[in-house]
């Protein structure tokens, strides 16, 4: 079974410029979610989809960035315009319902804005 | 709400050491938790879970955590450091919200 999968899994782009990240969740998982890493500081949490619908988007940092599942399926996530802060690693992730559920994880799409 | 938190950013131990990562939990509720492994340029990678069942956990690659309520902990620890476990471990508790939250990290380096 194919485990989450992330693209691109590097970037490099020029502030100002916009990049769309995107995440296909492992299938059946109703639950994706969006982390990110910045400079080797800690993992923050971004947002939690449930199905189509954002659960909880309390860690978007601001309105440059805009997620989106369309169908339940897979996600996107685009920033624009980016700005150099927002460089680091971009975590998405899965879990199936319930609590007891483990999440997991994608390889990261690694982004660097010069 | 639920929150971990990781002592010490960086652990070094030698080759064949014991490894003990630390981690304590804040939790209202009885808490949900996870080691996570981040190997040098790839993914995150869960090493074992707690999930209310065994207070001994066996997670991948001879590495195990120990619930103890008593102390809200749940460290990390394998019995003889390998070179190949040289990467940053990532504790975790599962939010009210179905979200995880993540310690600092800790960052294993074995020496020869």
């Amino acid at each position: 079974e194919a485990g989450v999968t992330q693209f691109p899994s590097h970037s490099v782009i020029e502030k100002g410029q916009t990049v769309t990240l995107r995440c296909d969740p492992i299938s059946g998982h109703d639950n994706l979610y969006w982390y990110r890493r910045v400079m080797g500081k800690e993992i923050k949490f971004l947002l939690h989809f449930v199905k189509e619908s954002k659960q909880d988007e309390s860690g978007m940092p601001n309105n440059r960035f805009l997620a989106e599942r369309t169908g339940g399926t897979y996600s996107t996530l685009k920033v624009q315009p980016a700005e150099l802060e927002d460089s680091g690693v971009y975590f998405c992730a899965s879990s199936q319902e319930g609590f007891r559920a483990a999440i997991y994880f994608g390889e990261g799409s690694w982004l660097t804005v010069v | 709400a639920q929150s971990v938190t990781q002592l010490g950013s960086h652990v070094s131990v030698s080759e064949g050491a014991l490894v003990l990562l630390r981690c304590n939990y804040s939790s209202s509720v009885p808490p949900y938790l996870f080691w996570y492994v981040q190997y040098p340029n790839q993914g995150l990678q869960l090493l074992l879970k707690y999930t209310s069942a065994a207070t001994l956990v066996k997670g991948i690659n001879g590495f195990e955590a120990e619930f103890k309520k008593s102390e809200t902990s749940f460290h990390l620890t394998k019995p003889s450091a390998h070179m190949s476990d040289a990467a940053e471990y990532f504790c975790a508790v599962k939010g009210q919200n179905n979200d995880m939250r993540f310690g600092a990290g800790t960052r294993l380096t074995v020496k020869p």
